[in-house]
This record gives C-alpha cells, sequence and structure tokens, in this order.
C-alpha cells in the first residue's frame, strides 16, 4: 500500500543544470505536500512545501510543482550544485483527522556532477 | 534539524534485550512523531504523540514497541526483546502544532547483533 511513490531511485545531472524530481500519489485526501532531503547518517532536513490549494511554490533555487488532476508533483532545483547531492523524499500528509503524520515516498537519491 | 535532539547516535544490542531510544523535541514544539527507516526503504510513520498522550499509534508494531512523551523530560520509544529485524535508523521529529512541516533529529540507528 504504497500511497506516495517515487519511481526514480537516482537521477544524475551536471552542474548548473536543471534538476527535477518527480513523485506520485495515490490517497486524495492528502493536502500538504512537503520534500526533505537527507545526506547520509544525517535526519531528513525540510526544503519546501505546498498546500492543496496551490499549484506553484518556490523558495530561492527549489520549486514545488503540484497538478492535483494527475495526482502528481515535482521539485525543481535549479542551477543544481554539488553540495545538492543527496537523497530527496516527498512526503504528504493530510485526510480526515490529519494528525499531521507525513506519509513518505521511497527517496531519489540525487547526484550532481561538476 | 539541530533543534531535535536524538540520543544515542549508535545503539548496539543483544537479540533479547531492550532498548531505550530517547528523543527532545525543538523548543516549543509539543508534537513529536517517531518514525523507522528499514535498509533501502523510506520513512515509515510509528507514533504521534503530545505530552502525556499517544494520538496515533497506527504505524507501532502490535507487540514488543511502546512510546511516551511525559510531561517532564524526553520523548522515548521502547523496544523490548529486540530481534534482528528491528535493525533500523529511528528518527524523531517535532513540530509547533499538527499539520505544518516537522523537523527531524538526527536519528537513533539501532544494530541488533
Amino acid at each position: 500500500d504504497q500511497q506516495v511513490k517515487q519511481n526514480s531511485p537516482s537521477l544524475s545531472v551536471q552542474e548548473g543544470r536543471i534538476s527535477i524530481l518527480n513523485c506520485d500519489y495515490t490517497n486524495s485526501m492528502f493536502d500538504y505536500f512537503l520534500w526533505y532531503k537527507k545526506y547520509p547518517a544525517e535526519g531528513p532536513t525540510f526544503l519546501i512545501s505546498i498546500s492543496s490549494i496551490k499549484d506553484k511554490n518556490e523558495d530561492g533555487r527549489f520549486t514545488v510543482f503540484l497538478n492535483k488532476s494527475a495526482k502528481h508533483l515535482s521539485l525543481h532545483i535549479v542551477p543544481s550544485q554539488p553540495g545538492d547531492s543527496a537523497v530527496y523524499f516527498c512526503a504528504a500528509s493530510g485526510g480526515s483527522g490529519n494528525t499531521g503524520k507525513l506519509i513518505f515516498g521511497q527517496g531519489t537519491t540525487l547526484q550532481v556532477k561538476p | 534539524n539541530a533543534g531535535v535532539m536524538q540520543n544515542p547516535r549508535h545503539l548496539v544490542r543483544r537479540r533479547g534485550q531492550e532498548a531505550r531510544l530517547r528523543c527532545s523535541p525543538m523548543k516549543g514544539h509539543s508534537h513529536v512523531y517517531w518514525y523507522r527507516q528499514l535498509p533501502e526503504e523510506g520513512l515509515k510513520f510509528m507514533v504521534y504523540l503530545q505530552k502525556e498522550n499517544i494520538i496515533d499509534e497506527s504505524g507501532m508494531p502490535k507487540e514488543r514497541f511502546s512510546a511516551e512523551f511525559p510531561k517532564e523530560g524526553p520523548s522515548i520509544l521502547r523496544i523490548q526483546q529486540v530481534v534482528r529485524g528491528d535493525s533500523a535508523a529511528y528518527f524523531c521529529a517535532s513540530s509547533p502544532r499538527t499539520a505544518t512541516e516537522a523537523f527531524f533529529g538526527q536519528g537513533t540507528r539501532l544494530t541488533v547483533v
């Protein structure tokens, strides 16, 4: 019962180019979506979020797009930097009696080559 | 995420022993969540607590696992009679209220030998 899916286990891009990470979800009750970045042996770090009432949220080099009809969201990083190399998790929350618990995807490992 | 403190960072237990994982949330945060990450998998929700109350434990295994968040002191995740399959990274997150971004600690890596 994988409600949040990141179908690409890995992505490799050149420094300076755009990185696009994708995420699909199945539960139409989700109304809040987040992206986290994780380095090995560290906890996830919050990057950016979006509410279901919006279709785009931007913060510096990071932009999250939400397509509710397709149940799809994506994270764009531009320009990509070597320090962005990490595992990226999308997460979702929502539904009746929302307790704020997050449902995570499996993660996508991003490698940015100098 | 430096504000959420977890200890120990690494914990080794023999099969059958008890493991206690501690989490101090960020200052001002009264909501604590525990997640587990098994090797090569994403994070899985375990339990959500507020001070002195378990709000949602739908992700907790039915046996051997328990959690508490007392009025004073850190939140504790307790695993009794550990087995090899309990080996994982356990992350605690805190937030000031529900349905907002949660901030994670650095995790406790439990190894059962």
